[in-house]
Formats: C-alpha cells, structure tokens, sequence
C-alpha cells in the first residue's frame, strides 16, 4: 500500500528566508506525485505535480519540488518566502497502475507554515 | 466553468440525525470520490466511484454510504452522524480512476456534529 510522511508537522520562517518541506513515500514503483496548498478556511490548490522526465518540476507562485527516487523523496522548496504564503501544505501519492489504490490520492498529514514578518 | 459543487458548505447538526452532503460535477468525470480532512490525518478517502453506478469503499468507509445514480452527482450520506464524524468533507473528481488525470476538488463542507 502506498504511504506519505511530512517529517514536520509546523515550521515558521521569516519573511524573505528560503523554504523546504519535506515529504517522503512509500510506493512499489514511480508514483505520480503531489504538493497541495490549503489557505486557512480554503479548499485545496495544486502547486504541483511529477508524473514524468525531468525532476526538479516547476509550480505555481514560485514553488518548485525534486523527485529523489533514491531518497523517495519529494521535497517543496521555495527561494524566498512571502506572508502569504502561510498555509498548510499537503503532499500526495497517486498510483500509476490499477487495483485497489486506482484512482485515490494517499496525503501526507500535512505541513503547517508561518510566516514572521 | 470547471467545477465540483458541496453543499452545504457548513453545518451543525445533532447525533443520529440523517443527513447528505450533496456533491456536483459539470465536466462529465467517470471518477468521483470523498474525503475527509482531520488534524494531524491529512485527508483520507472515504468512498469512491468509477462510475454511474459503481461504487466502492475506501480508506475509512465506516459510518457512510454514497450512491451514483447519475454521472453528475456523488452523494456522501451519513445515516446516523456521531460526534467522530465531525470534520471537513471534500469531494473530487477527474476524468478516469486515473491519478494522471487533474484532479478537481470542491470548496470543502464543513460538519460537526453535537
């Protein structure tokens, strides 16, 4: 069965300071994998997604993550941190192939960012 | 617009009182599915569906029941709410079962039962 750990359940930064959550999975094979953002109160936003070739893959407001297969990794990083970008983070698991695991995201528990000024 | 539509959004409602969490999709998706969102859980599969009229359990089936009686539309139902229950509910869908596919979510319902 697959599985995702976010080693950090709650990190704070600095405004302006680099970023980078952790995320590590457990998966027979290549996953498709996932980083979601949750703003308080909000619904999820994909920041982005590894299915194939290169991978260190670009996202949206600036996010970029590395698949490691040796490390089942997949790190979110960010170069410079915004206040807004304070929210809880999410990575997630998708399996290529059929059976019971077809077609369901497995999350991770989640990352909580703050951001100081 | 592509969309995937929950309601109601927020509810408080008492234990053992039947209710249903409607869930709508205007993209004409084979694969609908619910979770929920608990501290410190992340989100959890509930129920799933590859298509009109067939469902099956997910990760924590427990206490729901779904039904597909149309492409669109993926109820979540819970018979008897009990306070282990209270959480936050979203629902997806995306084109086939599989996880290539983008996945939509909905804004998420908000449920706690008393």
């Amino acid at each position: 069965a697959q599985s995702v750990t976010q080693p950090d359940i709650h990190i704070t930064v600095s405004e302006g300071a680099s970023l980078e959550l952790r995320c590590n999975y457990s998966y027979g094979a290549t996953p498709y994998l996932f980083w979601y953002v949750q703003s308080p109160g909000q619904g999820l936003q994909l920041l982005l997604k590894y299915f194939s070739g290169d991978t260190l893959v670009q996202g949206i407001k600036g996010f970029e993550a590395e698949f490691k297969r040796s490390q089942s990794s997949f790190n979110l990083r960010k170069p410079s941190v915004h206040w807004s970008d304070a929210a809880e983070y999410f990575c997630a698991v998708g399996a290529r192939s059929g059976g019971t695991s077809y077609g369901k995201l497995t999350f991770g528990q989640g990352t909580i960012l703050t951001v100081h000024p | 617009e592509a969309q995937v539509t929950q309601n109601p959004r927020y509810l408080i409602t008492v234990t053992g009182k039947k209710l249903t969490v409607t869930c709508s999709q205007n993209m004409n998706h084979e694969y609908m599915s619910w979770y929920r969102q608990d501290p410190g859980l992340g989100l959890r599969q509930i129920y799933y569906s590859m298509n009109v009229e067939v469902t099956d359990k997910g990760d924590v089936p427990e206490g729901y029941k779904v039904s597909r009686k149309e492409k669109r539309n993926f109820p979540l139902i819970l018979e008897s709410p009990s306070p282990n229950q209270t959480s936050l509910y979203f629902c997806a869908s995306s084109l086939t079962g599989s996880s290539g596919n983008t996945i939509y979510f909905g804004e998420g319902s908000w449920l706690t039962v008393v």
